[in-house]
């Protein structure tokens, strides 16, 4: 089946330093992929939607200077968290759309600690 | 290990039929239980979520799921469905402190008008 494979699945960063977070799609094209961000005892948060080529649509509230992301190929999405801040720490996670997907594929997840 | 089970991956049904998909779960400690649906192009929005109390969860748009944590389950209900409903499902559960979240593999429900 689908398969997202996002990396790393836990990271510890000093405050001031950034992060890179990626998701790849293993055997399908991912034509649109979804980044949201966990707070503790919240559900899910969309913080934004790109699509393979263009530039990605951040919803509001987002810093889209701080939270950049890159979907540059249809198997590869990042997020990078600039200049990251104790208030950043959170657990983020992918979605991927695409051709030949089974409906919607998530990734593992990453926890983010800053310190 | 963490890990969320939807054992339905495609569920067809005709409009005011009655819905049940299931959910189990394997988590150690307090677990914390959610249910999303995705309408197709869209993003993910909560339908309901479980942290305490009253294991019966009523949530958005009629669905309501119960908490049986002898069974470790939490299965999502709706009396009667309606065309759209079609959408994908999807059960998740974190920790207590919400440090990771675990997803479901997914249901995909279509409802025939």
């Amino acid at each position: 089946g689908a398969v997202v494979s996002q990396h790393p699945s836990r990271v510890i960063c000093k405050s001031g330093t950034s992060v890179k977070i990626e998701c790849r799609s293993l055997d399908f094209q991912a034509t649109t992929m979804f980044w949201y961000r966990q707070f503790p005892k919240q559900s899910l948060m969309l913080m934004a939607t790109s699509n393979e080529g263009s530039k990605a649509t951040y919803e509001q509230g987002v810093e889209k200077d701080k939270f950049l992301i890159n979907h540059a190929s249809l198997t590869l999405s990042t997020l990078t968290v600039t200049s990251a801040h104790p208030e950043d720490s959170s657990f983020y996670i992918c979605s991927a759309l695409g051709q030949g997907a089974h409906g919607y594929t998530f990734g593992s997840g990453t926890r983010l600690t800053v310190v | 290990a963490q890990s969320v089970s939807q054992h339905n991956h495609h569920v067809i049904l005709s409009e005011a039929a009655s819905l049940e998909l299931g959910c189990n779960y394997s988590y150690g400690g307090t677990v914390n239980l959610f249910w999303y649906v995705q309408y197709p192009g869209q993003h993910l929005q909560l339908l309901l979520k479980y942290f305490s109390g009253d294991p019966l969860v009523k949530g958005i748009k009629g669905f309501e799921a119960e908490f049986i944590k002898s069974k470790f389950s939490f299965n999502l209900r709706k009396p009667s469905v309606q065309w759209s409903d079609t959408a994908e499902y999807f059960c998740a559960a974190s920790n207590n402190a919400g440090n990771m979240l675990t997803f479901g593999g997914g249901t995909r429900l279509m409802v025939k008008p």
